[in-house]
Parts: C-alpha cells; sequence; structure tokens
C-alpha cells in the first residue's frame, strides 16, 4: 500500500457512457497526477494538479475532464470514450517543496483503473 | 529522440546473477532520476531515487548516475525470480517540470 487508492479498480462502459475515476491520497502531498498506460507503450502524463491548481494538461482530449476539489482528491470524468481510450489509468500523488529542488519529485502510485472501452 | 530511452529487453539472467539495467536520457537539466518496479498488471512501484552523480546503493539495489553522459543505471545483485518485472525509468524535467517522463521500460526475466 502507497498511501493512494483509486476506485474503481476496474471499469467497463460504452461509448455513449459518462464516469468517473476517483483517486485519493492519504500522504499529506499537494501535487496530484493523471496517467495513461496503453499496452506496449510508456506511460503517458495527462493531468498535473500542484496545491489544487492544474498546472500541466499534455494535450489530452476533452473527452477526459480532472478536476481536483483539494490535494487529497482528483477525479477524472470520463465521457464518450473511444475504443482505443481503454487503458490502465493511474493516479500519483508527491511532495513539492517551495523550492522545487531535487528530492521534491518523488511519486507514488496508487493501483490504477483498467478501463475497457466497448 | 525519445526523451527517456531503455532497451525494451527482455533481459534474462540468471537467480543469483546481477542484473544491469540501462537508461539514457535527452534533458541535460534533469535533476531527478527515479527507477520504478512494475508487476504485469499493476502499478509502478518505486526502487530507488538517485539526485546526484555516482552510486547509491540500497540492499540488493545500486542506481548509478552519470550526468555528463546522460546515463543512470540499476544493478540488481542476486537476482530473484521475484525480480522478473519491468524496471522504468523515470526523469524529471530540468526546466522545473515536476511531472516524471517514463522510458518504455525493461521486462527483466530472473531464470530459477
Amino acid at each position: 500500500e502507497t498511501g493512494v487508492t483509486q476506485t474503481p479498480r476496474h471499469l467497463v462502459m460504452g461509448m455513449t457512457n459518462k464516469k468517473s475515476l476517483k483517486c485519493e491520497q492519504h500522504l499529506g502531498h499537494n501535487a496530484m497526477y493523471w496517467y495513461k498506460q496503453s499496452a506496449k507503450k510508456p506511460l503517458e502524463l495527462m493531468f498535473v494538479y500542484n496545491f489544487k491548481e492544474q498546472t500541466e494538461n499534455n494535450s489530452v482530449p476533452s473527452r477526459f475532464s480532472p478536476e481536483c476539489p483539494n490535494s487529497s482528491h482528483l477525479f477524472l470524468h470520463l465521457h464518450t470514450l473511444q475504443p482505443e481510450d481503454s487503458a490502465l489509468y493511474l493516479c500519483a500523488s508527491s511532495l513539492l517543496g517551495t523550492s522545487g529542488g531535487a528530492g521534491s519529485d518523488t511519486q507514488y502510485f496508487g493501483p490504477g483503473t483498467r478501463l475497457t472501452v466497448l | 529522440q525519445k526523451e527517456v530511452e531503455q532497451n525494451s529487453g527482455p533481459l534474462s539472467v540468471p537467480e543469483g546473477a546481477i542484473a544491469s539495467l540501462n537508461c539514457t536520457y535527452s534533458d541535460r537539466g534533469s535533476q531527478s532520476f527515479f527507477w520504478y518496479r512494475q508487476y504485469s498488471g499493476k502499478s509502478p512501484e518505486l526502487i530507488m531515487s538517485i539526485y546526484s552523480n555516482g552510486d547509491k546503493e540500497d540492499g540488493r539495489f545500486t542506481a548509478q548516475l552519470n550526468k555528463a553522459s546522460q546515463y543512470v543505471s540499476l544493478l540488481i545483485r542476486d537476482s530473484q525470480p521475484s525480480d522478473s518485472a519491468t524496471y522504468l525509468c523515470a526523469v524529471t524535467g530540468g526546466t522545473g517540470r515536476r511531472a516524471l517522463t517514463f522510458g518504455s521500460g525493461t521486462r527483466l526475466q530472473v531464470q530459477p
């Protein structure tokens, strides 16, 4: 257990459905991340939230909509997804120091949500 | 050129041997370097972090960093079948970008 939880662990949805992925961290961290991992491809960063503010959107299609109501919770709202969006979606968190120097970037991952879009 | 490059493997070593995993990165200003282990169907698990040139040892694992050559490696001593997994190298950007850039991973197989 890393202190980062994700629900649901598995999700099957149709292309017209709307669903949400939830991530919660119990580590007192102030930054949270969404990553996508497709088969045989490297982990791809999707979104970064720093102190609840989105600081990075890595050209993610608008059918993925993140929400970060506080530093402990992160959501990924899904709507009108495509079959190619089927992947493992990973949440991570880290504690960023004000100096941002080396040592402040260690990220801990949740168990992931295995998403299948039919 | 990929930002973080790893040989995809599989790297096959006999039980008890030393496994050597390598990674190169393109951003010369990168400050933080990580090795994660990922078992099939699971999420990445942090093994080692390293921030300065040289070696860092933790149990059977040793991370080596050479910023001049933009190279980071992971040595696993006394390899065990339970070490069989994909090892991901991750690097943070040098311009203050905190998010990790991952390599595609090296699959390690430890033969009993």
